[in-house]
C-alpha cells in the first residue's frame, strides 16, 4: 500500500527566511509526487508534480520541491518565506501507472506559519 | 475558466438524517473524485469515476454512501443516515486524463462542510 509521511505538524519560520516543509512517500514502482496547499476554509490548490526528468521542481508562487529517489522524499522549499505563505501544505503520492488509475494518497498536512 | 463547482457549501444536520452534496467539474475533465477530509486530517478518497464509470470506491461505506455520475459530468454524493463521524468536509476534485490514461494534477472545489449533530 502506498503512504506519505509528513513528519512535522507545524513549522514556524520568520518572513524572508528560506522554509522547507518535509515529505517522505512510499509506493510501488515510481512515484508521481504532489504538493497542494490549503487556505483555510478553501479547497486544496495544487502548487507542484514531480513526474519524470530533473529532480528539482519549480512551481507556483516561488515554491520549488526536490525529488530524492534514494530517500524516498520530495520536500518543499522556498528560498525566502512570506507571511502570505502561511497555509497548510499536504504532499501526495500516487503510482505512476499508464492505462490504469491509481489512487492519490495524502499525507497528513503541515501547518507552515511565516512569521512577520 | 470555471473551476470545479461544489454545493452546498455548509450543511447541518441531525444524526441519522440524510444529505446530498453536488459536484460540477472542470468541463472537459474525465475524471472525478470525492474526497472526505476529517478535520486535522489529509483528504481521503472515497470513491473516484472516470466518465460515468466508478474506478475506485474501495473505501467508501457502501451502508451509508452513495455516489453517482450519470452522464459522466455533474456528480451527487449521498449520506443516509448520517452518524456523528461523518462530519467533515466533503471535497470534490477533476481532473484530465491523458492518452496514455495518467490522471493529471487534481482541481478541487471548495468543499462542503457537513456538521453532524
Amino acid at each position: 500500500a502506498q503512504s506519505v509521511a509528513q513528519p512535522e505538524d507545524q513549522v514556524n519560520v520568520a518572513e524572508g527566511n528560506p522554509l522547507t516543509v518535509k515529505c517522505t512517500y512510499s509506493v510501488s514502482g515510481n512515484p508521481y509526487l504532489f504538493w497542494y496547499v490549503q487556505y483555510p476554509n478553501r479547497g486544496l490548490q495544487f502548487l507542484l508534480k514531480y513526474i519524470t526528468g530533473d529532480n528539482l521542481v519549480k512551481g507556483s508562487y516561488g515554491f520549488e520541491a526536490e525529488f530524492n529517489k534514494s530517500q524516498t522524499s520530495f520536500h518543499l522549499k522556498k528560498p525566502s518565506a512570506l507571511v502570505s505563505d502561511s497555509a497548510l501544505y499536504f504532499c501526495a503520492v500516487r503510482a505512476l501507472s499508464s492505462g490504469s488509475a491509481r489512487q492519490l494518497t495524502f499525507g497528513s498536512g503541515t501547518q507552515l506559519t511565516v512569521l512577520p | 475558466e470555471a473551476g470545479v463547482a461544489q454545493s452546498p457549501r455548509y450543511k447541518i444536520i441531525e444524526k441519522r438524517q440524510s444529505v446530498a452534496f453536488w459536484c460540477n467539474p472542470i468541463s472537459g475533465h474525465a475524471t472525478l473524485y470525492w474526497y472526505q477530509q476529517i478535520l486535522g486530517q489529509g483528504p481521503k478518497l472515497l470513491i473516484q469515476f472516470q466518465n460515468n464509470g466508478v474506478v475506485d470506491d474501495s473505501q467508501l461505506p457502501k451502508d451509508r454512501f452513495s455516489a453517482e455520475r450519470l452522464k459522466g459530468v455533474d456528480s451527487t454524493l449521498k449520506i443516509q443516515p448520517a452518524k456523528l463521524e461523518d462530519s467533515a468536509v466533503y471535497l470534490c476534485a477533476s481532473s484530465l486524463l491523458s492518452q496514455a490514461g495518467v490522471s493529471g494534477e487534481l482541481f478541487f472545489g471548495e468543499g462542503s462542510r457537513l456538521t453532524v449533530l
